[in-house]
């Protein structure tokens, strides 16, 4: 299995709502990313998973909360969200984090905040 | 500090064409640099990687080298076709870091 699974592949919420965006990797990778990325724009990076500890976190507002439970899973969860926050979400994994490794990623999570 | 440029504007080529897409890339260590597409609606995925200096990452009729003298890692391919329209980033690993360039929107016509 060499994929990065995101689900769902469509969210729509509203201000008040919370709701998860869940990832998954069965390739055995110990580093886990979470990117936003705009339309036309390059993914941003959120936060850096290695080892299921989180190691960075890109000044992101606390109404995104990351969570790694085991070495295969990577939830993002979202409250209070704001329309600013519509965005395609992508998950991707590494082997870890060593600059030679690359990251494969997810098809991404397109979120709409109404 | 760390940084990729990558050429401004969509660019749009017939099919059969040869490609360019330039690259730059400023870096303090050993970086290792890679070119990613994005296929409309879907994720990034990796085309090709170099991880040192005079490496060639080749994929799919794509190739780069990396050039550590003029810092770039510039995307060729000989002949384009249209289902190679996509946006292409390129981007370095340092120090456990990513850094992406703006990208590149590709259309190809027949």
């Amino acid at each position: 299995d060499t994929e990065v699974t995101q689900t769902p592949k469509h969210l729509v919420m509203g201000m008040t709502n919370k709701k998860s965006l869940k990832c998954e990797q069965h390739m055995g990778h110990r580093a886990m990313y979470w990117y936003k990325q705009k339309a036309k724009k390059p993914p941003e990076l959120m936060f850096v998973y290695s080892y299921e500890k989180l190691s960075i976190n890109e000044s992101v507002p606390s109404r995104f909360s990351p969570e790694c439970p085991n070495s295969s899973l990577l939830n993002l969860h979202l409250h209070a969200l704001q329309p600013e926050d519509s965005a395609l979400y992508l998950c991707a994994s590494g082997r870890d984090t060593s600059s030679y490794n690359e990251q494969f990623f997810g098809p991404g999570t397109r979120l709409t905040v109404l | 500090g760390n940084s990729v440029t990558q050429m401004e504007g969509p660019v749009t080529l017939s099919e059969e064409a040869f490609l360019t897409i330039n690259c730059t890339y400023t870096a303090t260590g050993y970086p290792s640099l890679f070119w990613y597409v994005q296929y409309p609606g879907e994720g990034l995925q990796l085309l090709l990687k170099a991880t040192k200096a005079d490496d060639k990452g080749s994929n799919k009729g794509f190739e780069a080298t990396y050039r550590k003298e003029t810092t770039s890692f510039h995307l060729e391919k000989g002949s384009v076709q249209v289902s190679d329209s996509a946006v292409y980033f390129c981007a370095l690993s340092v120090s456990n870091q990513f850094y992406f360039g703006t990208g590149s929107s590709l259309t190809v016509i027949p």
